[in-house]
């Protein structure tokens, strides 16, 4: 399966502390996207990080892309009860119409 | 504002009945895609569509059936078929299908049996 992987399935942290959540996937990608989704809502785009780049940021956001390990990271810093969701990595395949996705980390993060 | 609506937000169906999901975007976006996710679970492509009068199968398309008469639509029909189909489902665009770009998603279909 293409799917990707995220790790950990669930994180726990206190207001303030920062967030790490990995994600790994199986073939050549053109790029990866990080997306979020609150409880019971539908999914919101956070960041993309194409095949050719290493580290992107955005605000609170700093994403990593490790090709030849097919591995991504997402860094939120200083964590807000707010950021409280699920995040799903999801890979765009070169020359297809399909998205990948993981089946998500859940954080929760504690005031 | 711009954006994808899909309803309605709940539905249920009974058992050997058909039931439309209606999916809406005024983004002016070429593809369109429904998933379907289970709890805790990600996300799993059911058809996708790049243009108009054209879709595509996706990994689970089985049970379901769809439709691109308009640009701005993309309606999701559950068949009887569809022996498991309790679950949220999603519908998303993008501005052209085949390069990889972000996806815009409604704010989902929780369909349940009766």
């Amino acid at each position: 399966s293409q799917q990707g992987e995220e790790d950990p399935q669930a994180l726990s942290i206190q207001e303030g502390e920062n967030a790490t959540m990995n994600c790994s996937y199986k073939t050549s990608i053109n790029n990866l996207q990080w997306y979020r989704q609150n409880s019971g809502r539908g999914l919101v785009h956070l960041i993309l990080i194409r095949s050719n780049e290493r580290e992107k940021h955005s605000g609170r956001l700093r994403v990593t892309l490790d090709t030849s390990k097919k591995s991504s990271s997402l860094l939120i810093t200083a964590s807000r009860a707010a950021d409280t969701a699920s995040y799903f990595c999801a890979t765009a395949v070169y020359n297809f119409n399909k998205f990948y996705f993981g089946s998500g980390t859940k954080l929760n993060v504690k005031p | 504002d711009g954006g994808i609506t899909q309803s309605p937000k709940y539905l249920f169906r009974k058992e050997g009945q058909n039931v439309t999901l209606s999916c809406e975007q005024n983004l002016n976006h070429d593809a369109m895609y429904w998933y379907r996710q289970d709890p805790g679970q990600g996300l799993r492509l059911i058809y996708y569509s790049q243009i108009v009068n054209d879709f595509q199968k996706g990994d689970i398309a089985e049970g379901y059936s769809v439709s691109r008469e308009k640009k701005e639509s993309f309606p999701l029909t559950v068949t009887s078929a569809q022996k498991n189909p309790t679950a949220f489902y999603l519908c998303a665009s993008s501005i052209a299908g085949g390069y990889g770009e972000k996806l815009f998603f409604g704010s989902g279909t929780q369909l349940s049996v009766l």
